[in-house]
């Protein structure tokens, strides 16, 4: 039972470089999101999607675009890094009418911009 | 504007006796309420929620307590174990989770 599956877990990258970090799940879930994490900061929202074929900007999302390529997959891409994107990543995913169980999260990508 | 606050940044407990965690919030349209467990180099895991037209909700060691009107909520951990040291974040729902700055926990000897 893999979960939440998020690919690379560790990632360095020079200013002005582009990425793209990739999450999969195989839950079935509707909904995907994407947090970074960084100290004293919390979990914060970057960009999120409620539903194959949509995608909603979160509390952070500037610097970053998504795509939900299928209900299993949601990736994020860095198109210029930037030393203030230093962080570490999470994907989680939920599926609607299951609040009580909250979101699964995957492992996490730290990603570091130098 | 932080919507979900943790006003204790650490927090030391002996083992075996209880840990209470608070929270509170600003936002009176959230729905759930929950909190997750995170431990160094993994993700979050949720622990526990409580619907907001709830009081209480237990599940085992763990209790969260939710007082609306105060806009409040709390988790117990009794009795607190070593394993139980990690952070702990809470949440708020409405139609997205919003997390709090978590409260790193230390369970002592």
């Amino acid at each position: 039972n893999a979960g939440v599956t998020q690919t690379p877990k560790f990632q360095v990258l020079k200013t002005g470089q582009s990425m793209t970090l990739q999450c999969a799940q195989d839950m079935n879930h509707n909904s995907m999101y994407w947090y970074r994490q960084d100290p004293g900061m919390g979990l914060r929202l970057i960009y999120y999607s409620a539903s194959e074929g949509t995608t909603d900007k979160g509390e952070v999302p500037n610097g970053y675009n998504v795509s939900r390529l299928n209900k299993r997959e949601f990736s994020l891409r860095l198109e210029s890094a930037a030393p203030s994107q230093t962080s570490v990543y999470f994907c989680a995913s939920s599926s609607t009418g299951t609040l009580n169980y909250g979101y699964t999260f995957g492992s996490g990508t730290r990603l570091t911009v130098v | 504007d932080q919507q979900v606050k943790q006003n204790s940044p650490s927090l030391s407990v002996q083992e075996g006796r209880i840990s209470i965690l608070n929270c509170d919030y600003t936002n009176s349209m959230f729905d759930y309420f929950l909190w997750y467990k995170k431990y160094p180099a993994e993700g979050p895991t949720f622990l526990i929620s409580i619907s907001s037209i709830k009081d209480k909700n237990e599940d085992g060691r763990f209790t969260v307590f939710l007082n609306k009107s105060a806009k409040h909520l709390s988790l117990h951990i009794v009795p607190s174990q070593p394993g139980d040291s990690a952070v702990y974040f809470c949440a708020a729902d409405h139609d997205k989770i919003i997390f709090g700055k978590g409260t790193r926990l230390h369970i002592l000897p």
